[in-house]
C-alpha cells in the first residue's frame, strides 16, 4: 500500500458527461501528478500540483481540468467526455520538488466511457 | 520519436533465471532514472531510482545507468515467479525542469515456476 489513496476505483458514464476522480497524497506530500495510462500511449503526464499551486501540465486536454486543496487532495475533473478518454487515470504523489524522482502511485481509476 | 524506449516484451524466463530489461531515451537532460513494477490492476510501485550515471544494487535488483549511451537497464537476479508483472522504466531531468516522469512502455515479464 503506497498510502496514496484514489476514488471511485471504476467509473463508467456516457459520452458527453463530466466526472471528477479524487486523489488523497500520502501524509506530509506536498505535490500530487496525475497521468493517464492507456494501452496504446503507455503513462502519460497531465498535470503537477505543488503545495495548491499548478507547476506544469503535459499532455492534458482543454476539456480536463484539476485542483489542489489546501488539505493537499486534489480532484481531476473531466468533462465532454469522449470514448477515446476511457483509460487508467493515476495520481501520484511525491513529498515536494527535491523528492520528485520518489513518486508514489496511487491504486487509479478506471474510467469506461460508452 | 519517443523520449524513452522499452522493449514491450513480453519476456518469459524460468524460475532462477537472470533477468535483463532495458531502455533508452533521447533526451540527455533527464537527471534521474526510477524503475517502475506494475501488477495487473494496480498502480506502478517505485523499486529504485538512480542519480546520473552509475550501479545501484537493492537485493536481487541491480539498476545500471549509462548516459554516455543514453541506456538503463534492470537486472533481476534469482527470479521469482512474483516477480511476473509489467516493469516501467521512467525518468526525470530534475528538481531545476519539470518534475514529471516521462515513462517508457513497459515490459511485460511472466517468471515459469
Amino acid at each position: 500500500d503506497s498510502g496514496v489513496t484514489q476514488t471511485p476505483k471504476h467509473l463508467i458514464t456516457a459520452t458527453g458527461q463530466r466526472v471528477t476522480l479524487r486523489c488523497s497524497p500520502r501524509s506530509g506530500d506536498l505535490s500530487v501528478y496525475w497521468y493517464q495510462q492507456s494501452l496504446d500511449q503507455g503513462l502519460q503526464f497531465l498535470i503537477h500540483y505543488y503545495n495548491g499551486e499548478e507547476r506544469a501540465k503535459g499532455n492534458i486536454l482543454e476539456r480536463f481540468s484539476a485542483q489542489q486543496f489546501p488539505d493537499l487532495h486534489s480532484e481531476l475533473n473531466l468533462s465532454s467526455l469522449e470514448l477515446g478518454d476511457s483509460a487508467l487515470y493515476f495520481c501520484a504523489s511525491s513529498l515536494g520538488l527535491a523528492g520528485h524522482h520518489e513518486q508514489y502511485f496511487g491504486p487509479g481509476t478506471r474510467l469506461t466511457v460508452t | 520519436q519517443k523520449e524513452v524506449e522499452q522493449d514491450p516484451g513480453p519476456l518469459s524466463v524460468p524460475e532462477g533465471a537472470i533477468v535483463s530489461l532495458n531502455c533508452t531515451y533521447s533526451n540527455s537532460a533527464f537527471q534521474y532514472f526510477m524503475w517502475y513494477r506494475q501488477y495487473s490492476r494496480k498502480g506502478p510501485e517505485l523499486l529504485m531510482y538512480t542519480y546520473s550515471s552509475g550501479n545501484k544494487e537493492d537485493g536481487r535488483f541491480t539498476a545500471q545507468v549509462d548516459k554516455s549511451s543514453k541506456y538503463i537497464s534492470l537486472f533481476i537476479r534469482d527470479s521469482q515467479p512474483s516477480d511476473s508483472a509489467t516493469y516501467l522504466c521512467a525518468m526525470s531531468r530534475g528538481v531545476t525542469g519539470a518534475n514529471n516522469l516521462f515513462f517508457g512502455t513497459g515490459t511485460r515479464l511472466t517468471v515459469i515456476p
